[in-house]
């Protein structure tokens, strides 16, 4: 079952923040967040394994909730070029296997 | 490194023509699958491999088939097109003991 993502899309203006939320109702072992732009692949930005952490690099950061099954994506400062769709993808066990979200379309403008 | 390199780019089939998307990477990573991406549904996996010889289905695999006879290439068969199967195809690949999952620059497929 696909984890679920809200907001489905969220307009910015530069300079703002954002949450991104992942929920699953499935335990979770790690969850993966990528960003891919319009007609571009997906980028790998962060992992985040079961045990409650909590990464960050730049002004893009995340959190997971293990009791809730639960992550958040947080974009502080927003830059045009946050622009596109993130995606949180769920592992259940370790390994490679994904299930992805619909994604949240992100747009940032002056 | 070239990375994930996937071909072709684009392809157009006529329904139950058959077909196989290559990809390959040039990281020796163990951990490869293959997605396809469809409006509004996000990214679902098709087939994983964990290393050579050894491959499982994922969320959607009916109508495609996979082989992992080395470890860098790990190619998608379409046995018997059909319509359904029309997506952006997106191949990718990650080291057992890394984080960072690489996609491929992705297939557009077109059934007619």
């Amino acid at each position: 079952q696909q984890p679920v993502q809200s907001p489905q899309a969220v307009i910015l203006r530069e300079g703002e923040d954002a949450v991104i939320n992942c929920s699953s109702s499935k335990a979770l072992y790690s969850v993966h967040w990528y960003r891919q732009k319009h007609g571009e692949a997906p980028v790998f930005l962060m992992i985040l394994l079961k045990g409650g952490e909590q990464k960050g690099h730049d002004k893009i950061s995340a959190s997971f909730n293990e009791k809730k099954q639960q992550s958040s994506l947080y974009l502080t400062a927003s830059q045009l070029s946050y622009s596109g769709t993130y995606f949180c993808g769920t592992a259940t066990g370790g390994g490679n296997k994904l299930t992805f979200g619909t994604g949240t379309q992100l747009k940032v403008e002056l | 490194n070239a990375g994930v390199t996937q071909t072709p780019k684009f392809q157009v089939l006529k329904t139950g023509q058959s077909m196989t998307l290559q990809c390959a990477q040039d990281m020796n990573h163990e951990y490869m699958s293959w997605y396809r991406q469809d409006p509004g549904m996000g990214l679902r996996l098709i087939h994983y491999s964990v290393g050579a010889g050894i491959t499982d289905q994922g969320e959607v695999p009916n109508g495609y088939n996979v082989s992992r006879s080395t470890t860098e290439d790990f190619p998608l068969r379409l046995l018997s097109a059909a319509p359904s199967q029309t997506s952006v195809y997106f191949c990718a690949s990650r080291g057992r003991h890394t984080d960072t999952q690489y996609f491929g620059p992705g297939t557009r497929l077109t059934v007619l």
